[in-house]
């Protein structure tokens, strides 16, 4: 079984301040990891993903995110928030091997940002 | 590529009635489509695995009867909540799997049973 924890359910910062958003998950097998954002009344938008190679993921909108093995980590970063960065944030794992396996979420964060 | 258009968005109804929710993906086949349900500030609950052509796969404590999940082709997957109550009010997404190893998702139907 997977799990993934979200360690902040919200996070306030100011506006061209830097943001992380922890993210921390369990898996006996290897995972794909993802980070998605949502808006108010919106579906989930893919900020990026990790499935091999590189462990820092770099993704739209200046996100990036780096997938620590050893403290089976994945925490998303932005060195500069703006206001419209303010919304809902979702890491989530899937089992390695195709997109037919289903995603397990986190309990979200909450990003606010502030002027 | 790999885009799913959800519908409606939105829909009020009055509790006893049926509602259908469409999701389609656009530019690809999906023999598989994801269901889940999200309540206010809460993160997103996977209800069924719509599998073309056969049975969905329910999560436990899902009620089959419910929510009806039909997948007739590879393009369409549908969730249809039964003889709605107001405590089936909530916020409904589906996905599907993109080309590339990740999931796209549709843009949610905000169910509200009066």
């Amino acid at each position: 079984a997977q799990s993934v924890t979200q360690l902040d359910s919200q996070v306030p910062v100011f506006e061209e301040a830097p943001v992380e958003l922890r993210c921390n998950y369990s898996s006996s097998v290897s995972v794909y990891l993802f980070w998605y954002v949502q808006y108010p009344n919106q579906g989930l938008q893919l900020l990026l993903k990790y499935l091999s190679g590189s462990t820092l993921v770099k993704g739209i909108n200046g996100f990036e995110a780096e997938f620590n093995k050893s403290q089976t980590s994945f925490h998303l970063r932005k060195p500069s928030v703006h206001i419209s960065d303010t919304a809902e944030y979702f890491c989530a794992v899937s089992p390695p091997g195709g997109s037919n396996y289903k995603l397990t979420f986190g309990k979200g964060t909450l990003l606010t940002v502030n002027p | 590529g790999a885009v799913v258009s959800q519908h409606p968005s939105w829909v009020i109804c009055k509790s006893g009635t049926s509602v259908k929710i469409e999701c389609r993906s656009l530019d690809f086949q999906a023999t598989t489509m994801f269901w889940y349900r999200q309540f206010p500030k809460q993160s997103l609950m996977l209800m069924a695995t719509s599998n073309e052509g056969s049975k969905a796969t329910y999560e436990q404590g899902v009620e089959k009867d419910k929510f009806l999940i039909n997948h007739a082709s590879l393009t369409l997957s549908t969730l249809t909540v039964t003889s709605a109550h107001p405590e089936d009010s909530s916020f409904y997404i589906c996905s599907g799997p993109d080309t590339r190893g990740g999931y796209t998702f549709g843009s949610g139907t905000r169910l509200t049973v009066v």
